[in-house]
């Protein structure tokens, strides 16, 4: 079946813009993660859903970062006047639930802020 | 958070087996070990998980330390595909979120 999608595989922008990065989770997973993570350093938490609620956004580093899951599926992460210090690899990760399940990785969204 | 702790690298020949450590000495009753991989350009990727018992799968084995503190991640083959960078992560209930660490990088020799 199909995997955990995310779109754009790349962005490029500039210091000061709004970006909006998509996750499209697997099919009925009601758990949903975002994690960013930087060269040569390993994945970093930002936020998990757990159906449309945001259960732990603990890992965003400050107000300019937000994400949403209206329907519980579709997520959106959405980062405001952006900083050339956020360019970094989004992933994004689907479980079945919350239950120290599985999670399905997505291959990412290059983010480039000139 | 209970944290992992595991060498920076490290190589084997291929179609060998390959013996990766990691220690968690300060693991709770309740944490989960899980091993995840990450292959060059792509997301993580899962491997296994165990609790208490060694368990397998089509991946590898995880043979866990009978005091908990420690676990091992077994290929029993490897190949040039499993080149990767291997994470042990410690999860609970209340906390699912995986912390990567830094990880070890596994490199193969043809």
């Amino acid at each position: 079946g199909a995997g955990v999608s995310q779109t754009p595989s790349n962005k490029v922008t500039e210091k000061g813009k709004y970006v909006e990065l998509r996750c499209d989770p697997i099919s009925g997973h009601t758990a949903l993660y975002w994690y960013r993570q930087s060269l040569g350093q390993g994945p970093e938490f930002l936020i998990y859903f757990q159906g449309t609620g945001a259960a732990d956004d603990s890992g965003l580093p400050n107000d300019r970062f937000f994400a949403v899951r209206p329907e519980g599926s579709v997520s959106t992460l959405k980062i405001q006047r952006t900083e050339r210090g956020d360019s970094a690899v989004y992933l994004c990760a689907s479980s079945l639930s919350r239950v120290v399940d599985t999670q399905y990785f997505g291959p990412g969204t290059r983010l480039t802020v000139l | 958070d209970a944290k992992t702790t595991q060498p920076n690298s490290m190589e084997s020949n291929e179609e060998e087996p390959v013996h990766l450590p990691c220690n968690h000495s300060t693991i709770s009753g309740t944490d989960y070990i899980h091993w995840y991989r990450q292959l060059p350009s792509q997301g993580p990727e899962y491997v296994i998980h165990g609790l208490t018992s060694n368990v397998n799968n089509r991946m590898a084995s995880l043979a866990i330390a009978e005091d908990r503190k420690s676990s091992t991640l077994i290929l029993h083959r490897a190949t040039l595909r499993d080149a990767a960078v291997y994470y042990c992560i410690l999860l609970s209930f209340g906390n699912e979120k995986l912390t990567f660490g830094t990880g070890t990088r596994l490199t193969i020799i043809p």
